[in-house]
């Protein structure tokens, strides 16, 4: 079975240039997280869905981020204008219900210039 | 804070040891799960201890749970070198669905 799946895998920009991130969830999954990661944060929950619709972006660093999930097979964060301190490593995870093991995504390394 | 506090920061060992990671939280907890992060890669899930259970499982992997002292411990036993690896101890504690990572432990197994 195909795992989370993210696109791209590595994006380069320049500041001020909109961003979209993109993440299919494992198929059946009711949740949907975005993480990002920097060596100085660690991880750090973004935003989270519960069948599709956004349940928590407290996380979210400022109104800059945006994230949708227009469906249950696909969701995007977008960074919109981008900073060079967005620097990260952006994760997609879903999991089976509430408080049940997450399955990650291999990530999306952004790096604005 | 972070919920989750692993301890310690870095563990370097050789091949055959066994590694050792500790990870304490703060508040109540449904269940603390572990997870395994290759380097430029994602997450992934290694165990799940509910706050009823006291010690499980799983191949060369041993975790035990302390909700008295608030605390956990992820033994590898026979360590390899493909065990190097970053290991993050999460919570689910009772405000949302959401899981709070800790900073992680970076261990380095050498050949």
């Amino acid at each position: 079975d195909a795992g989370v799946i993210q696109s791209p895998r590595h994006e380069v920009t320049e500041m001020g240039q909109e961003v979209t991130l993109r993440c299919k969830p494992i198929s059946g999954h009711d949740y949907l997280f975005w993480y990002r990661q920097t060596m100085m944060r660690g991880l750090e929950l973004l935003i989270y869905f519960n069948n599709n619709v956004p349940i928590d972006d407290s996380g979210m660093p400022e109104d800059r981020f945006s994230a949708k999930m227009p469906n249950a097979s696909f969701s995007t964060l977008k960074i919109q204008p981008s900073e060079p301190r967005d620097s990260a490593v952006y994760f997609c995870a879903s999991s089976l219900g509430s408080g049940k093991a997450q399955f990650f995504g291999p990530g999306t390394r952004l790096t604005v210039l | 804070s972070q919920q989750g506090e692993e301890d310690p920061q870095a563990l370097s060992i050789q091949e055959g040891e066994n590694a050792t990671m500790n990870c304490s939280y703060k508040t109540s907890i449904n269940n603390l799960q572990w997870y395994r992060q290759n380097s430029g890669r994602g997450l992934v899930h290694l165990i799940l201890i509910r706050s009823n259970e006291r010690e499980k499982h799983s191949g060369r992997l041993r975790v035990t749970l302390d909700t008295s002292k608030k605390s956990s411990s992820l033994l590898i036993t026979a360590s390899r070198a493909a065990d190097t690896a970053s290991y993050f101890c999460a919570t689910d504690h009772n405000a949302g669905n959401m899981l709070t990572f800790g900073g992680g432990t970076r261990l380095m197994v050498k050949p």
